[in-house]
């Protein structure tokens, strides 16, 4: 069945580089997603990107894709204290429902 | 900018009780959905909804659940008669059309079973 994984915890500096990685099973997957969970808060939609590509940049964000591996990485630039948080991993195929199946989060923790 | 809103945030009853939680989509959205995280847990999907009627439903989503819009803004969640694992937090998320996949979540309401 589908499976999405994500490492548990991450620690970085503060002005580092964060990246965060997703693996998953589904080699259907047609849409790769990455949500940010602040504490209290919903799910806030970061980036996606198509399975037929093998990058995407927006800002800080740089989201890359090994289709033959299946994995996904986030990596933040120039990490900032806003940036703690959980990020979670989620793919989903095509077609009418476009449901998505999510990973475990990783907590993300940034040290001033 | 428009955003999913949810209510309440957060609602306790007792086992055995109806609770139906509230979400309004964003206005021009037609795809709405319901996710749960139970505490510690991964986000699980538990039904989408378009046209009015469920489109898909996961194992999770038997016949204790049931979601309607009943007016042009609301979109609601039922669960019968709850259960202890029934405490989860409860996610809204709603998407413009079938050509974008970009789903906006609520806040969510935290639910509680005693």
């Amino acid at each position: 069945g589908e499976d999405v994984e994500q490492s548990l915890f991450l620690s970085v500096r503060e002005g580092d580089s964060s990246v965060i990685n997703c693996t998953y099973t589904d080699s259907s997957s047609t849409y790769l997603y990455w949500y940010k969970q602040e504490p209290g808060a919903g799910l806030q939609l970061l980036t996606y990107i198509f399975s037929n590509m093998d990058m995407k940049q927006d800002q800080r964000l740089t989201v890359l894709l090994n289709k033959k591996d299946k994995h996904l990485s986030l990596r933040i630039a120039d990490t900032q204290t806003g940036d703690s948080a959980i990020y979670f991993c989620a793919e989903s195929t095509d077609g009418a429902t476009n449901k998505l199946i999510f990973g475990t989060g990783t907590l993300l923790a940034v040290q001033p | 900018e428009p955003e999913v809103t949810q209510t309440p945030s957060h609602q306790v009853t007792q086992m055995g009780q109806e609770v139906i939680l509230r979400c309004v989509p964003i206005s021009n959205h037609l795809y709405f959905y319901w996710y749960r995280q139970i505490l510690g847990q991964k986000v699980e999907f538990l039904v989408s909804f378009y046209n009015n009627e469920i489109s898909e439903k996961s194992e999770i989503f038997d016949d204790q659940f049931s979601v309607e819009r009943p007016d042009g803004s609301n979109f609601t969640l039922k669960i019968r008669s709850t259960k202890l694992e029934d405490s989860a937090m409860y996610f809204c998320a709603s998407r413009t059309d079938r050509s974008s996949y970009e789903q906006y979540f609520g806040p969510g309401t935290r639910l509680t079973v005693t």
